[in-house]
């Protein structure tokens, strides 16, 4: 069973739409979190939440927006697709807060092209 | 200012030599969390390891080492006996208490190890 599960794995759109991309862990984790991969590999995070609470907002464009509906899932849907949002999106799920938090587990990834 | 500093954009060794990817961080926390992990051609993020501020001792798991020095910032590894297989971007992350829960990431180091 995969521990942190996105789909899809490959999405190829076009500039202007609206995509989502799913998330799903069978941790059991409390944490969860949006991280962007660019072209030069540089990872960044984008959005956290802990128990559905947003607790991470970095500076990232309004068009993105997270929703957790449960502890297990976290999306995130795009707006008005840029060709700079073409990226890999992980999403990862962790146990615990500060000072006590456990390993962060990341997804496969989503490869987003926007064309 | 950079938190994490991967200096080795790339290396290349040949089959079973060893390498040493070196990381070296900064932070005013004096509990944080040192994290190394691998992206092989595949494309997902694999976890290495995790180490708390409270923990310097170094870690051996078969091939991999280790060596966390809080004197001088730095959680370097090594991999000894060098494969194939270890060809991957492997990527040094730190996570403060100031920063929530949040993986500060490393540029990234390639390693191409060829047979």
């Amino acid at each position: 069973d995969t521990a942190v599960s996105q789909t899809p794995k490959y999405l190829v759109t076009q500039m202007g739409n609206d995509k989502s991309i799913k998330c799903e862990q069978n941790l059991g984790h409390d944490t969860m979190y949006w991280y962007k991969q660019d072209s030069k590999k540089f990872l960044k995070i984008m959005f956290s939440y802990n128990n559905k609470e947003l607790i991470i907002n970095e500076t990232v464009p309004n068009r993105f927006s997270p929703k957790s509906p449960d502890k297990a899932h976290l999306n995130l849907h795009i707006n008005s697709l840029e060709l700079g949002d073409s990226a890999v999106y992980f999403c990862a799920s962790s146990q615990g807060t500060f000072p006590l938090i456990g390993t962060i587990y990341f997804g496969e990834g989503s490869w987003l092209t926007v064309v | 200012a950079q938190k994490v500093t991967q200096a080795q954009t790339e290396i290349s060794v040949v089959e079973k030599e060893d390498v040493t990817l070196d990381c070296v961080y900064e932070t005013r926390d004096t509990t944080y969390y040192l994290f190394w992990y691998k992206q092989p051609p595949s494309g997902e993020l694999v976890f290495l390891i995790r180490r708390n501020s409270f923990d310097e001792q170094n870690e051996i798991s078969g091939r991999y080492s280790w060596n966390f020095q809080k004197s001088t910032s730095s959680f370097n590894f090594t991999i000894t006996a060098s494969q194939v297989v270890d060809s991957a971007v492997y990527f040094c992350a730190l996570s403060e208490e100031l920063g929530g829960n949040k993986l500060v990431f490393g540029a990234g180091t390639i390693l191409r190890v060829k047979s």
